[in-house]
This record gives structure tokens, C-alpha cells and sequence, in this order.
């Protein structure tokens, strides 16, 4: 099946900082979410996104479908941001989705 | 606002335990998803529902079955519970066969499982 590798596992900021997720997947997608899971276990669409850019407030995504990656990028970061940031992809429209490992945000203030 | 509510948000059973795990959802969705997530693992497809009565197997069925019979319901069965099984369980729905732009998956909160 479709493996989707996310970088970096970890990441620890200072409130103000910038930072840039990655998502590789091995193979062509229809479709391609990120997720946004916050401390308490609550998972956020943030965006949907199978090509392209998209910009919402701080965070931005860009997926480049043929050398298949994603990007978010969160700028001026808040310790709201702490959590874990997941891709995930659909290749077939048929419902199956498959989850990256995640990036797990540390914000600090 | 969607809504995604599962029945509990901590249990703890014992190992052969018939374990029951609801979910509902309050937009009339047509999918509805079971999840596991595991620390390292990310979220893993247990199995979906496209429709009532309807379920497709995910990518870890095994020790698992489901039940949907009314379209706003979705239950998790863990028909004989092992200690393996301990782990965070999510459901999650949305409009429509497959992602398109503005069918959007909602998620509940999870549920923590143990098994002892």
C-alpha cells in the first residue's frame, strides 16, 4: 500500500517562530488532508488540499502532486499550535485513507 | 457545528471482555470511520460505513467487527478484548463516498481503551 512519510517526527519552537512540515507520499493521490490534533486528543481539518496552495490566517499548505509532497508551513507560531500535525491521503476516492505518523509541535512560550 | 460524540472517553475492561464503542454523528453524514491511533503508528482504518447496514473492512479489521443500523450510529466491537487492543480509538464522518473539496472528515474526541 501507499506510504506517507512525515518530517520532522519532532519539533520544539519558541513562540514567534516559523517552521515547515513535510509530507512524502510513495505514490499518486486524489486527495490529500491536514490535521491538526490538539493536546486533548481532538483532531481539526485544517486543509484540503490534493494540489496547489491555500493560505488560512497563519497557516499555509502546498502540495506538489507529481514529485508528491505536501508542505504546511505555520508562521509566528502560538503555543495554541503545540500538538500533532497529520497528512493523510485518499488515492481512490473510495473512502480508504491512509495517516502519515504525524509531527508532534512543542511551542513554548 | 458538526458533531461527532462517542459514548466514552475512558474505559477499562478485562481480557475476553465484549467490548461495545459508540459513535454519533448529527449531520446526516453518509460515511462514518473507525480509527485506531497508537503512538508512533499514526491513525490506522479500522473500518468504514458508506451506508446503513453497509461496511467495507480498513487496513487492521482483524479482532473487529462493526455495526451500523441507523445512519447516525456507529459501533466498534471488540467481540473478546485483548491486552493488544489497548489503544486510542477514533470515530469520524463525513458527507459523500471519498474526500473532495468541502467534504471535510469530522472527528470525536476519542476513546482510551485498556485492556487488563
Amino acid at each position: 500500500g501507499i506510504q506517507v512519510e512525515q518530517s520532522p517526527p519532532d519539533l520544539i519552537l519558541q513562540e514567534g517562530a516559523n517552521s515547515t512540515l513535510r509530507c512524502n507520499f510513495s505514490d499518486s493521490v486524489n486527495n490529500l488532508q491536514w490535521f491538526h490534533q490538539n493536546p486533548w486528543g481532538q483532531l481539526i481539518n485544517l486543509f484540503y488540499i490534493p494540489s496547489g496552495t491555500k493560505q488560512n490566517g497563519r497557516l499555509s499548505a502546498t502540495t506538489v502532486a507529481t514529485e508528491r509532497y505536501s508542505l504546511l508551513y505555520i508562521s509566528s507560531s502560538q503555543t495554541t499550535d503545540s500538538g500533532v500535525y497529520f497528512c493523510a491521503v485518499e488515492q481512490n476516492n473510495a473512502g480508504k485513507s491512509t495517516f502519515g505518523d504525524g509531527t508532534t509541535l512543542t511551542v513554548k512560550p | 457545528d458538526v458533531k461527532v460524540t462517542q459514548s466514552s472517553r475512558y474505559l477499562v475492561k478485562r481480557t475476553g471482555e465484549k467490548v461495545f464503542l459508540e459513535c454519533v454523528q448529527d449531520m446526516d453524514h453518509e460515511n462514518m470511520f473507525w480509527y485506531r491511533q497508537d503512538p508512533g503508528l499514526g491513525l490506522r482504518l479500522i473500518y468504514f460505513s458508506y451506508d446503513v447496514k453497509m461496511k467495507e473492512k480498513g487496513d487492521i479489521p482483524e479482532g473487529y467487527s462493526v455495526s451500523r443500523e441507523k445512519k447516525e450510529r456507529f459501533s466498534l466491537i471488540l467481540e473478546s478484548a485483548s491486552t493488544n487492543q489497548t489503544s486510542m480509538y477514533l470515530c469520524a464522518s463525513s458527507y459523500g463516498l471519498g474526500w473532495a473539496a468541502g467534504n471535510t472528515i469530522y472527528f470525536g474526541e476519542g476513546s482510551w481503551l485498556t485492556v487488563v
